[in-house]
């Protein structure tokens, strides 16, 4: 069955340094997302990213954030300067369709800042 | 504001008992909802969804009921079983539910 896969499965990182999550989305799949989920808290919509370029953003995803679709496969979220606050579970998504179809979600990157 | 919301935090049932998950939702909300499960550790699995043109929809052991007069969604498990342990939120338009832990107990 095909799968969304994240990469690292765990990053730690020191404050101010710059990091960079990747995920593969489902190979068919047009429309991708992150989403981050503080521990305890509920998953969080961060950005979504359609034709090259992103759709919606959500208030955390401000100026430290960026995505980008390097190539046919890869998706990353880049962190410029890394705050305590970013540690946080990341979630990569991916979906066929727009407003009217599932999203399938990776295991998560673990995002650890020090 | 958030399309979706939270109804308890936890809820805790025998193994083999039916559960019942709920979820308000906002006049913001758009028109197809989904139910996703999270095990510890793991990233949001789909369950089942639904449109508002529905009423109700099953799959296996789940059910998902649509009360588009007060703006409310129940998820319904039938035989909870303890693999069903997880949290399960409500999703619309890109919003997740704060979500509601279930406990099985054997």
């Amino acid at each position: 069955e095909p799968e969304v896969t994240q990469t690292p499965s765990h990053q730690v990182t020191q404050m101010g340094q710059e990091v960079i999550l990747r995920c593969v989305p489902i190979s068919n799949h047009l429309y991708f997302y992150w989403y981050r989920q503080i521990l305890g808290q509920k998953v969080e919509f961060l950005v979504s990213f359609y034709n090259n370029e992103i759709s919606e953003k959500s208030e955390i995803f401000d100026d430290q954030f960026s995505v980008e679709r390097p190539d046919g496969s890869n998706f990353t979220l880049k962190i410029r300067s890394t705050k305590l606050e970013d540690s946080a579970m990341y979630f990569c998504a991916s979906q066929t369709g727009g407003a009217v179809a599932e999203a399938f979600f990776g295991q998560g990157t673990r995002l650890t800042v020090v | 504001g958030e399309s979706v919301g939270l109804h308890l935090p936890t809820l805790s049932v025998q193994e083999g008992d039916n559960s019942i998950i709920n979820c308000a939702y906002s006049n913001s909300a758009s028109d197809y909802f989904i139910w996703y499960k999270q095990e510890s550790g793991k990233g949001p699995q789909f369950i089942i969804d639904i449109r508002s043109n529905m009423d109700k929809r099953q799959g296996q052991r789940v059910t998902v009921l649509l009360n588009k007069t007060v703006k409310h969604l129940s998820l319904q498990i039938a035989a909870t079983q303890p693999g069903d342990s997880a949290v399960y939120s409500c999703y619309n338009k890109l919003i997740f539910g704060a979500g509601t832990r279930l406990a099985v107990h054997p």
